[in-house]
């Protein structure tokens, strides 16, 4: 079973600090899909990052896929109320079969007070 | 606008009582599936479909189905429901199996 886990769970923090989400498995991952999830609506693609080590940015969020394409992160610097959500990493992976699917990890809810 | 719409936002009923939630996608994409999300959990996919008339079981199937009779449609039908389909429903559609997937505002769905 490939599986991608997230740590933290949960996360709350004062506006102004930055943090770091992680998404991590033993499998490899074609590619690596971020995607937030606000309160009372689907999740909304952020970012997908595609080559080992790949880095990309927006705005305040940097997004890392690890070298073996085994990992990623994101990262977000000088957080703001504006990026309470829910953030769910999802991977592109191709099995035996070479038939791909897109596995989701569980999620990191982020709070962010005023 | 690119979107997935589903219907009803929110939905209350009974326990038996059969229920459908309706998808549409105005992307053409090929690719729909219907997850749950419930606390903890995360997102579980519940069936997906490849192509119109092309559908298979995801990874919670049970008490569920589906169909692809046009490829802009994919409804979730819930024949018995039961009270541990209490849960929070996306409909998701995308190009590809693996690719980038647009979902829809969700269902909150509570069988009582």
């Amino acid at each position: 079973t490939q599986l991608l886990e997230q740590s933290p769970q949960f996360l709350s923090i004062q506006e102004g600090e930055n943090l770091t989400v992680y998404c991590n498995s033993s499998s490899v991952f074609s590619s690596l899909q971020w995607y937030r999830q606000e309160p009372g609506e689907g999740p909304v693609l952020l970012v997908t990052v595609v080559t080992g080590g790949e880095v990309k940015k927006l705005k305040r969020l940097t997004f890392q896929f690890g070298d073996a394409r085994k990992d990623s992160s994101l990262h977000i610097t000088a957080a703001q109320p504006g990026d309470t959500g829910l953030y769910l990493c999802a991977g592109a992976w191709f099995g035996s079969s070479n038939t791909g699917k897109l596995i989701f990890g569980q999620g990191t809810t982020l709070q962010v007070k005023p | 606008e690119a979107q997935v719409t589903q219907n009803p936002r929110y939905l209350i009923t009974v326990t038996g009582k059969k229920l459908t939630v309706t998808c549409s996608q105005n992307m053409n994409h090929e690719y729909m599936s219907w997850y749950r999300q419930d606390p903890g959990l995360g997102l579980r996919q519940i069936y997906y479909s490849m192509n119109v008339e092309v559908t298979d079981k995801g990874d919670v199937p049970e008490g569920y189905k589906v169909s692809r009779k046009e490829k802009r449609n994919f409804p979730l039908i819930l024949e018995s429901p039961s009270p541990n389909q209490t849960s929070l429903y996306f409909c998701a559609s995308s190009q590809t199996r693996w690719g980038e997937a647009f979902f829809g505002q969700g269902t909150r769905l509570t069988v009582v």
